[in-house]
């Protein structure tokens, strides 16, 4: 179908630890990933995005890490801390009848001091 | 840093009542994008422009929704009448060019709607 599946829905961590978001999409086209956190009562801030040119992409404690083959792109937070604490939604653009932004379920993280 | 801006912030009215949000997108943007956010849901398309043109509507519930965006630049998205199902997050969004496969798009703070 044209869903952008995310996992986890909810993921608790310590302080300082790392954390995983992965999403997965059908689109094969697809080739723009972004990742946004959103947090209580505001929109979606982008935090990082790659491109299907690269593999890999490093901004200071975050990470987006993307396989074509396996359609999947996965966001990584090292170094947590309680600031992190918020949604975090994927996105693809996705054919469905039109090229629509979909997006993920979204991630409630909390980093726990 | 340029930024959407949206307003009003927080919109509380009663079921069959009118409601109106605006939207103003970074300036030089040409697309310009209205989604809903329910809670705990990620945000759904409900209309997109180019420049001033609709390019999609095809989630917009036309009945009660309408959106325009006149001169290109600002946008304004009404209900009415407003329904009990429509409280939520109105979210607007702006995108650079053409809302090409690799455009990223920049959000608002939003407006929370909340129908009684």
């Amino acid at each position: 179908g044209e869903n952008v599946e995310q996992h986890p829905s909810t993921l608790s961590v310590q302080e300082g630890d790392s954390a995983v978001i992965k999403c997965t999409y059908s689109d094969s086209a697809s080739n723009y990933f972004p990742w946004y956190k959103q947090e209580l009562g505001k929109g979606p801030q982008l935090i990082i995005d790659i491109r299907s040119n690269v593999g890999e992409k490093k901004d200071q404690r975050i990470a987006v890490t993307l396989n074509k083959t396996a359609k999947h792109f996965s966001l990584h937070i090292t170094e947590t801390q309680p600031e992190d604490s918020a949604v975090y939604f994927c996105a693809a653009w996705v054919f469905s009848g039109t090229y629509k932004y979909i997006f993920g379920t979204g991630t409630r993280l909390k980093v726990l001091a | 840093e340029a930024e959407v801006a949206q307003s009003p912030r927080y919109k509380i009215t009663e079921k069959s009542q009118a409601v109106a949000f605006w939207c103003d997108p970074i300036s030089g943007h040409a697309t310009l994008y209205w989604y809903r956010q329910i809670l705990g849901q990620g945000p759904e398309l409900l209309v997109q422009f180019q420049d001033e043109s609709v390019v999609d509507d095809s989630q917009l519930p036309k009945d009660r929704f309408s959106a325009e965006r006149l001169k290109g630049v600002d946008s304004t998205l009404k209900i009415q009448p407003a329904e009990l199902g429509d409280s939520a997050m109105y979210l607007c969004a702006s995108s650079p060019s053409s809302g090409g496969l690799t455009d990223t798009q920049y959000f608002g703070p939003g407006t929370r709607l909340t129908v009684l």
